[in-house]
């Protein structure tokens, strides 16, 4: 069974520059996570849909990121106009609900913004 | 202030010796899990606990949901345990989780 798959691996931005990444979650998770995770801090949950429905995105600065998973399956985050401080490694997770399981993450995506 | 609080925040141990990480919530929560990271690695879970003793090889974790607090017990240590672990609370039945920044374990030969 494919585990959480992500991409890039790597991004490098200059301030003010897009950039936007991708996530595959494990067939058949139909809730799906975006974590950032700042350097020598935890996860931080950004959002997190069921299937293509937002449940929770409180945590979204929503004036430059937004997050979209249109079919319930894939999934793509965007920053619109990057800063320094969004410099961090954003990580993809998906779980099946009501199942107790354990989520599954993906190997992230390190974002330096210069 | 944080919600979960790790501890030791680093920890430096020799192949063989034991080790005790900690977890403390401020808040009530339904269930917690713990992850290993390794650097630059994805993370992975190594207990779902809700409350109560499970053990894993090397590994066992006690949580005690209702003094808000749960122990990552390692035995044996090896090098290739080095690495993050981090704690999560789970306050809702959602699958949302809460981490801590980690304990950062280093097992020297």
């Amino acid at each position: 069974e494919a585990g959480v798959t992500q991409s890039p691996r790597y991004a490098v931005l200059q301030e003010g520059q897009a950039v936007s990444f991708w996530c595959d979650p494990i067939s058949g998770h139909d809730t799906l996570y975006w974590y950032q995770q700042p350097r020598d801090q935890g996860p931080q949950l950004l959002v997190y849909f069921r299937d293509e429905a937002v449940i929770d995105n409180s945590q979204l600065p929503s004036d430059r990121f937004s997050a979209v998973r249109p079919k319930g399956t894939n999934s793509t985050l965007k920053i619109q106009s990057a800063k320094q401080g969004d410099t961090a490694t954003y990580l993809c997770a998906s779980s099946l609900t009501g199942s107790n399981e354990r989520l599954f993450f993906g190997h992230g995506t390190k974002l330096s913004v210069l | 202030g944080q919600q979960v609080q790790q501890s030791p925040t680093s920890l430096v141990l020799q192949e063989g010796e034991n080790a005790e990480l900690q977890c403390n919530f401020s808040t009530s929560l339904n269930s917690m899990q713990w992850f290993y990271q390794r650097p630059g690695g994805s993370l992975i879970s190594v207990f779902y606990n809700p409350s109560g003793t499970k053990q894993s090889g090397r590994l066992t974790s006690t949580t005690v949901i209702k003094e808000r607090r749960s122990s990552l017990h390692i035995s044996s240590s090896q090098i290739t345990d080095s690495g993050t672990y981090l704690c999560a609370m789970e306050r809702t039945n959602t699958g949302k989780l809460t981490f801590g920044d980690g304990t950062v374990l280093t097992v020297k030969p």
